[in-house]
């Protein structure tokens, strides 16, 4: 069975710093791994797709990265702001269960001004 | 398009009562979730359909609930009767999956609440 882990499970900082959450997944089968930005009482809304068979995706500020055969992904948020200030989830689809998604418990990310 | 649409946004019921959940996915997506949020046990997935079938039920947490989709466009969630541990937000999510990307895309959620 899939497990998806994210480490911390919250992180303050300054603004202005650049920072990096952690995710990591025990079966590297996997179809692509998606990393996902909450608001408190609001939905999903999704940041970054990386595929299995590419190594990063970038947006922005945002650049998340994939080592699959270490069960790895990073997001990096550079010149971090207080609006960043959110919760931070990624989700990874295995090969075995196409269309099937299991969730990590997040990263809950303060951004001080 | 609007995106995923839920309704209710809030519902608030006494237990025993029945309660329907409503989602409307983006138009194409062939692959619709729906997801229950709670702090204890984080983002759980209940169902999904592929192209208005059911492929994988395992998650629905016992009897009492019960999903279908009965177009492209609209999928229900039931949960008869409710029980106060049923309290959470349910998300409905969809992807276009058939056209090979995986994007989720998630709807607002509809946060429950059974006295």
């Amino acid at each position: 069975k899939q497990e998806v882990t994210q480490i911390p499970a919250a992180l303050s900082v300054p603004e202005g710093e650049n920072l990096v959450l952690n995710c990591s997944f025990t079966d590297s089968a996997i179809y692509n791994l998606q990393w996902f930005r909450q608001d408190p009482g609001k939905g999903l809304t999704s940041l970054l797709l990386i595929q299995s068979s590419q190594r990063e995706q970038t947006s922005g500020r945002l650049n998340a990265s994939l080592d699959k055969s270490s069960g790895r992904s990073t997001l990096y948020i550079a010149a971090s702001q207080p609006g960043d200030s959110a919760t931070y989830l990624c989700a990874v689809e295995e090969r075995a269960n196409a269309g099937k998604s299991t969730f990590g418990d997040g990263t809950t990310l303060t951004v001080k001004p | 398009d609007a995106g995923v649409i839920q309704s209710p946004r809030h519902e608030v019921t006494e237990m025993g009562q029945e309660v329907t959940l409503r989602c409307k996915p983006i138009s194409g997506h062939d692959y619709l979730f729906w997801y229950r949020q709670t702090m204890m046990r984080g983002l759980e997935l209940l169902i999904y359909f592929n192209n208005n079938v059911p492929i994988d039920d395992s998650g629905m947490p016992e009897d009492r609930f019960s999903a279908k989709m009965p177009n492209a466009s609209f999928s229900t969630l039931k949960i008869q009767p409710s029980e106060p541990r049923d309290s959470a937000v349910y998300f409905c999510a969809s992807t276009p999956l058939g056209q090979n990307t995986g994007e989720l895309f998630f709807g607002e959620g509809s946060r429950l609440t059974v006295l």
